[in-house]
């Protein structure tokens, strides 16, 4: 079956270092590969997504690489804000289901906090 | 609306109580799902709808859940002789195309 690994949080950075949360997936066909963001007291957001090997989704400075030869993707942001500080979800979604479903399968969440 | 609506967003209830969740769907949005997320995990997909039809309701973790959406828009998802255990956040979503799926605050659900 499918299933998403993302790095063990909580993750605390300075503002403005460096962000990688590192995401593997196992799939069964082509999935499509997905970033979702939930800040305190708020609902989950789609972030980014890639559709196909080697694609790169981006929005708000963040950005993920579709590795199909590594199954990664991993989120990266070149500098943090405290505004950033939220859990973060990688998920997959491969269409193979079955009945036309495209339900996401979702890894636990990395908590980011970013401190002033 | 502009938005996925879930009602309530806090519902308390005792042990072996039955209860209703209210998705109300982004207007146009012919697929709905609901996930169920636990404290500290990710969402787990519980079913979806295609239309007014559960095309997949293979995520249900046993017979006491139920979810129906009579008329392809709002969805309500059932729970009879509730347990302490589905004590959780569920969560709704609609999407228009394959991928892009929109997801409701949730309904935060305390069995006590």
């Amino acid at each position: 079956g499918n299933s998403v690994t993302q790095m063990e949080g909580p993750v605390t950075l300075s503002e403005e270092a460096f962000l990688t949360i590192n995401c593997t997936y196992t799939a069964t066909g082509y999935p499509s590969l997905f970033w979702y963001v939930q800040y305190p007291g708020e609902g989950l957001q789609l972030l980014l997504k890639a559709t196909k090997a080697d694609d790169k989704g981006s929005n708000k400075g963040f950005e993920a690489t579709y590795r199909k030869e590594t199954t990664s993707f991993h989120l990266e942001k070149g500098s943090v804000q405290v505004s950033d500080s939220a859990v973060y979800f990688c998920a997959l979604s491969d269409g193979d289901s079955g009945a036309g479903s495209y339900q996401l399968t979702f890894g636990k969440g990395t908590k980011l906090s970013v401190i002033p | 609306g502009a938005g996925v609506s879930q009602t309530p967003s806090n519902k308390v209830t005792e042990k072996g109580k039955y209860v209703e969740l209210r998705c109300d769907p982004i207007s146009g949005h012919t697929a709905l799902y609901w996930y169920r997320q636990s404290l500290g995990q990710g969402p787990e997909f519980l079913i979806y709808f295609q239309g007014t039809g559960a095309a997949d309701d293979s995520g249900l973790p046993n017979d006491r859940f139920f979810a129906v959406r009579p008329e392809g828009s709002v969805s309500t998802l059932k729970i009879q002789r509730t347990e302490r255990g589905d004590s959780a956040v569920y969560l709704c979503a609609s999407s228009l195309n394959a991928d892009t799926q929109y997801f409701g605050p949730g309904t935060r659900l305390t069995v006590l």
